[in-house]
């Protein structure tokens, strides 16, 4: 049972424009959710987080927008850039019980 | 300096086999944990160790055994290795697991293949 979906398995991008991941979830517990980015033969690294008390987080090029309602949640980048182009993971965790659980992945190719 | 750094980087074995995966922290972190990338992309947890206690064993098979020397090292022994463990492991460490809003950091994955 997929608790944190990311239904696009590839995403497609020209240098400069927006690139938009998308993850849904079910579990209505998660309170935390987080998107991470993994290079080729790396692990996944930090990219950005948002708790559920708020719908919007930014830090640079990047934002995290959650719809709580929808149990959606969305990483916008901003311009895109080549150095962008890595398999981007959303993450879900409870308070209650600490673990995260992450989606399958999103692999966004961003072309110069 | 890595962070969280994992040996082998590949590891190729034989059906019933036993091997370990060694993973090391600097970051003076309390936590660390096992996750396995099995074929489908999923990444999921298999253990986390906070001061040398094991506190989520997701129940994964009782072959896979974590040990923990001290707190800046958790290493992986799996016994009698069978197809299905082909995968890639990785090693991940947080400052506390008790404050899920800590951000995880991930060693470069073992590519572990079991033939």
């Amino acid at each position: 049972d997929q608790q944190v979906k990311q239904n696009s398995p590839s995403l497609s991008v020209q240098e400069g424009r927006i690139s938009i991941l998308n993850c849904d979830y079910t579990n209505s517990m998660f309170d935390y959710f987080l998107w991470y980015k993994k290079y080729p033969a790396e692990g996944p690294t930090f990219l950005i987080s948002i708790s559920s008390i708020k719908d919007k987080n930014e830090d640079g090029r990047f934002t995290v927008f959650l719809n709580k309602s929808a149990k959606h949640l969305s990483l916008h980048i901003v311009p895109s850039q080549p150095g962008d182009s890595a398999v981007y993971f959303c993450a879900a965790s409870a308070r209650s019980q600490g673990n995260l659980i992450f989606g399958k992945g999103t692999k966004l190719s961003v072309k110069p | 300096d890595t962070a969280v750094s994992q040996t082998p980087k590949y590891l190729v074995t034989q059906m019933g086999n036993d091997k370990s995966i060694k993973c090391e922290q600097n970051l003076g972190h309390d936590t660390m944990y096992w996750y396995k990338q099995d074929s489908k992309k999923f990444l999921k947890i298999m253990f986390s160790y906070n001061n040398k206690e094991l506190i989520i064993n997701e129940t994964v098979p009782n072959r896979f055994s974590p040990k923990s020397p001290d707190k800046a090292h958790l290493n992986l022994h799996i016994n009698s290795l069978e197809l299905g463990d082909s995968a890639v492991y990785f090693c991940a460490s947080s400052q506390d697991e008790e404050t899920p809003t800590d951000t995880q950091y991930f060693g470069p994955g073992t590519r572990l293949t079991v033939l």
